[in-house]
């Protein structure tokens, strides 16, 4: 299986600032990496997939990357909202495996 | 619009039985994959669970960690998917998503709320 090693465990940052999320591969995912983001009361929101590629209605602060096994979601210019959960998951090869997931906390 | 809810959640001694159900609408069902993924509380998010759609057959994948104890299948006349867990655990207790994917792709682009499942004597 592949595993997804996910850091920060928890990440703290004041509105306006960027921030980055890191998600590293046991083995090659290829570019088969997506993001969500995880809020109380409201489904689970799909960011970017297949590494870099922002998923229709997210904006465009919301940004990926990849260098190897290596993954990372950037947010820049925190607004309230994307305050939250963060998971990553791998959707390249069965079992599809998540990360371990970052709490995104008001500084 | 995209639609999924999930229903069949509740209070369950261990070594019972549950059959969660998931009710979709707003696109064409029979063009998707469909997934179980589950939340222990406090936990991250654990995929369960694939139906692929009647072009490839509804084939089936699991997690292995639970092939044993969980069947999924779908009626494509409903738009609906369901999970049948048996045999369960303590362990087992938590909010089950069902979730869309597509034939040509295994991220998932949309969620129901869950339904909590909760494994107590």
């Amino acid at each position: 299986d592949v595993q997804m090693t996910q850091s920060p465990y928890n990440l703290a940052a004041s509105p306006g600032e960027s921030v980055s999320i890191n998600c590293k591969a046991s083995k090659s995912i290829s570019k088969y990496l997506a993001w969500y983001q995880q809020k109380p009361g409201k489904a689970n929101k799909l960011l970017i997939y297949d590494g870099s590629t922002l998923q229709s209605g997210i904006p465009s602060r919301f940004s990926g990357s990849r260098s190897g096994t290596d993954f990372t979601l950037t947010i820049r210019s925190l607004e309230p909202e994307d305050f939250g959960l963060y998971y990553c998951q791998q959707h390249n090869e069965y079992p599809l495996t998540f990360g371990s997931g970052t709490k995104l906390e008001i500084k | 619009e995209v639609q999924i809810l999930e229903t069949g959640g509740g209070l369950v001694k261990p070594g019972g039985s549950l059959r969660l159900s998931c009710a979709t609408s707003g696109f064409n069902f029979n063009d998707y994959f469909m997934n179980w993924v589950r939340q222990a509380p406090g936990k991250g998010l654990e995929w369960v669970a694939q139906i692929r759609n009647k072009y490839y057959d509804h084939g089936t994948h699991y997690a292995e960690s639970l092939e044993d104890r969980v069947t999924i299948s779908r009626d494509d006349s409903t738009s609906s998917i369901y999970l049948q867990v048996s045999s369960l655990r303590p362990e087992d207790t938590a909010i089950y998503y069902c979730t869309r994917s597509g034939s040509y792709y295994w991220y998932f682009d949309f969620w129901g709320p869950g339904t909590m499942v909760t494994v107590s004597s």
